[in-house]
């Protein structure tokens, strides 16, 4: 069963650039959580879906910043005209379509390069 | 979701046992005990969850207080590959709903030989 996958694992944009973030969930799985981790920071979390629907976005900046997971195909986090600030490393989990908590597989995180 | 507290860093000699702390002494009944490491540059990593009793998995054991203020994650024989950052998270069973998961600094442990 392959983990959680993303891609680009590096994605370099120069400012005012769109950057598009791809991540493909674990087979079966489908809950997906979009976390941001600036340099020298912990994680914090962004937005949370499920296919075709946004169930939490408390942590997305409000502007520039959005998210989807269709019903085919990987979520896909998308920032637009980016600014150095956005430099940092996003990282998708997924977790299982099951009643109760489990755990969040993550994946190798894309890291964002504004220049 | 309650807050931890983790000390910032420790160390431990290769082969012995690492013992994590982690304080949540605003824990309530519902919640759970999540334990995450996140080596370097890479995505975290799922290790081990409790909510009263102790837990063991093929990678840590789980100990908490009986009056669930506080817990350790027991690595009982840490090797280098173990250097991370380990991150104690307590988390609300939302009973069908996922939810976040809200990391802090977490303890960064160096494994040295």
């Amino acid at each position: 069963n392959a983990g959680v996958m993303q891609n680009p694992r590096h994605l370099v944009r120069r400012r005012g650039q769109e950057a598009r973030l791809r991540c493909s969930p674990m087979k079966g799985h489908s809950h997906v959580y979009w976390y941001r981790q600036l340099p020298e920071e912990g994680l914090k979390f962004m937005v949370y879906l499920q296919k075709e629907n946004i169930i939490d976005e408390s942590g997305m900046p409000k502007e520039r910043f959005s998210a989807e997971f269709p019903k085919e195909g990987p979520s896909i986090l998308r920032i637009q005209q980016v600014v150095r600030g956005d430099s940092a490393a996003y990282f998708c989990a997924s977790s299982p379509p099951l009643a109760g908590l489990y755990e969040q597989y993550f994946g190798p995180g894309t890291r964002l390069t504004v220049t | 979701d309650a807050k931890t507290t983790q000390p910032p860093s420790m160390d431990c000699a290769e082969g012995r046992a690492a013992n994590l702390p982690c304080n949540h002494s605003t824990i309530s009944g519902n919640e759970y005990v999540y334990w995450y490491r996140q080596i370097h540059s890479q995505g975290p990593q799922y290790i081990i969850h409790g909510l009263k009793n102790n837990e063991t998995n093929e990678m840590a054991s789980l100990i908490i207080t009986e009056d669930r203020k506080s817990s350790t994650l027991i690595l009982p024989h840490a090797t280098l590959r173990d250097t991370a950052v380990y991150y104690c998270i307590v988390r609300v069973n939302y009973g069908g709903s996922q939810g976040n998961l809200i990391f802090g600094k977490g303890t960064k442990l160096s494994v040295k030989p």
